[in-house]
């Protein structure tokens, strides 16, 4: 079974504190992505990334970077964290099949409060 | 940007009943994928129906996917109280098969 790991459930930072969020997967897959969800938004993109070094903007970048030095590894970085970044965030990651498509694979996720 | 909406977004119903929910989605698609997310927690795939197909089963759950009306549904049969929690559809476009466009999801709630 595919496990998509996250560093910490649950997180509570103070306003332009820089916070770090990082995201393991077991099983050599080249995609992974960085959503947050919030109550009637559903799951917006941050960030995606198709292999070690490279990285994509999603839908919602502003506030946030990323860095993936490893394969299995994807961090999302909140340079300088504000209130309006309190949210959950959700790491995911996939197999790349081309034209086929398949499913993500996702980690239980890291609620954080900036105070 | 938004994708798929998920309708009705919140459901109860009693164990033993059936369940649908229905997406609705824009652009074409590649393929349409639902989710289910236990409350708190991360997503989990439950199915995954490509454009050529009418549709699915995967044990108590048939998907359907009508192209020409841009719509999905997710049928959840027999359901049991264990069957609570949001459900996602997710599209995946032709030009890029790997970036999924969430809906905003259904909460089902199944009484016991």
């Amino acid at each position: 079974d595919v496990k998509v790991t996250q560093s910490s459930r649950y997180l509570v930072k103070r306003t332009g504190e820089k916070v770090f969020l990082e995201c393991v997967q077991d099983m050599d897959h080249e995609n992974m992505f960085w959503y947050r969800q919030d109550p009637g938004l559903g799951l917006r993109l941050i960030y995606f990334s198709y292999d070690v070094k490279m990285k994509e903007k999603g839908d919602i970048p502003e506030g946030y970077s990323v860095s993936r030095e490893k394969k299995e590894r994807f961090s999302l970085i909140l340079e300088s964290a504000s209130t309006n970044q309190t949210s959950m965030y959700l790491c995911a990651s996939s197999l790349n099949q081309g034209l086929a498509g398949g499913p993500q694979y996702f980690g239980p996720g890291t609620r954080l409060l900036v105070l | 940007s938004q994708q798929g909406e998920e309708d009705p977004q919140a459901l109860s119903i009693q164990e033993g009943e059936n369940a649908t929910m229905n997406c609705s989605y824009k652009t074409s698609i590649n393929n349409l994928q639902w989710y289910r997310q236990n409350s708190g927690r991360g997503l989990v795939h439950l199915i995954l129906i490509r454009s050529n197909e009418r549709e699915k089963h995967s044990g108590r759950l048939r998907v359907t996917l009508d192209t020409s009306k841009k719509s999905s549904s997710l049928l959840i049969t027999a359901s049991r109280a264990a069957d609570t929690a949001s459900y996602f559809c997710a599209t995946a476009t032709s030009y890029n098969t790997d970036k999924l466009i969430f809906g905003t999801g259904t909460r089902l709630q199944v009484f016991p």
